[in-house]
């Protein structure tokens, strides 16, 4: 019972750098979010998408590229990575009833030089 | 004004104690809430819902009050493991989560 997995859990990389943030889950759910917490702010929405192929923009979708041709993979990239957005990243998915509790992967550290 | 607001702590208690959280939120037409539990930066896990009569599970109880726009979590008989970052979370239309940024709790020998 893998549930929902994210990968890598730690990545050190440079400014401008492009860096892919993976998530995938086991659920079948619909729903699929990415989040980043920063101390002080709290989780914050990036990017979420309601199904295959429908993503929309959350909160703090500057910078952040997403897709999802497969149900199951929801992968985030940083198309120039920013030191500003180092942070740490936590994917979360939930079936499609608007009531249901979300349910996250470990999260990835991100630390941008 | 933040859309969900938490005291951030920490409540330190010593163990056996009752310790109670309240989060408010701005939004009226908010539709679901949530309380999650979050240890060290670790992903934030499902603690319990919370429903318009109130609930409970074991030691835990949630409660809603919409007429004065908060939610509480109350913790009786609190234990060592119990410590962590508690996260109020409230949906404001579909599927849109907002997370308070968290209370954490120091729960003492």
């Amino acid at each position: 019972d893998a549930g929902i997995t994210q990968s890598p859990r730690y990545k050190i990389t440079e400014t401008g750098r492009q860096v892919t943030l993976m998530c995938h889950q086991t659920w079948s759910h619909s729903y699929m979010f990415w989040y980043r917490q920063d101390l002080g702010h709290g989780l914050r929405l990036i990017y979420y998408s309601a199904a295959a192929d429908i993503t929309d923009k959350g909160e703090v979708p500057d910078g952040y590229v997403v897709s999802r041709s497969k149900t199951e993979n929801f992968p985030l990239t940083l198309e120039s990575a920013t030191r500003s957005q180092t942070s740490v990243y936590f994917c979360a998915s939930s079936v499609s009833s608007s009531n249901q509790p979300q349910h996250f992967g470990d999260g990835t550290r991100l630390s941008i030089l | 004004r933040k859309e969900v607001e938490q005291d951030p702590g920490p409540f330190n208690v010593p163990e056996g104690a009752t310790v109670a959280f309240n989060c408010t939120y701005s939004n009226s037409a908010s539709q679901s809430f949530f309380w999650y539990r979050q240890d060290c930066r670790k992903e934030p896990k499902l603690l319990m819902s919370v429903y318009s009569s109130g609930n409970e599970d074991g030691r835990f109880t949630a409660q809603l009050n919409r007429a004065s726009q908060y939610i509480s979590l109350l913790i009786r008989d609190s234990k060592l493991s119990d410590s962590a970052t508690y996260l109020c979370v409230v949906i404001l239309r579909f599927q849109k989560l907002v997370f308070g940024t968290g209370t954490r709790l120091l729960v003492s020998p």
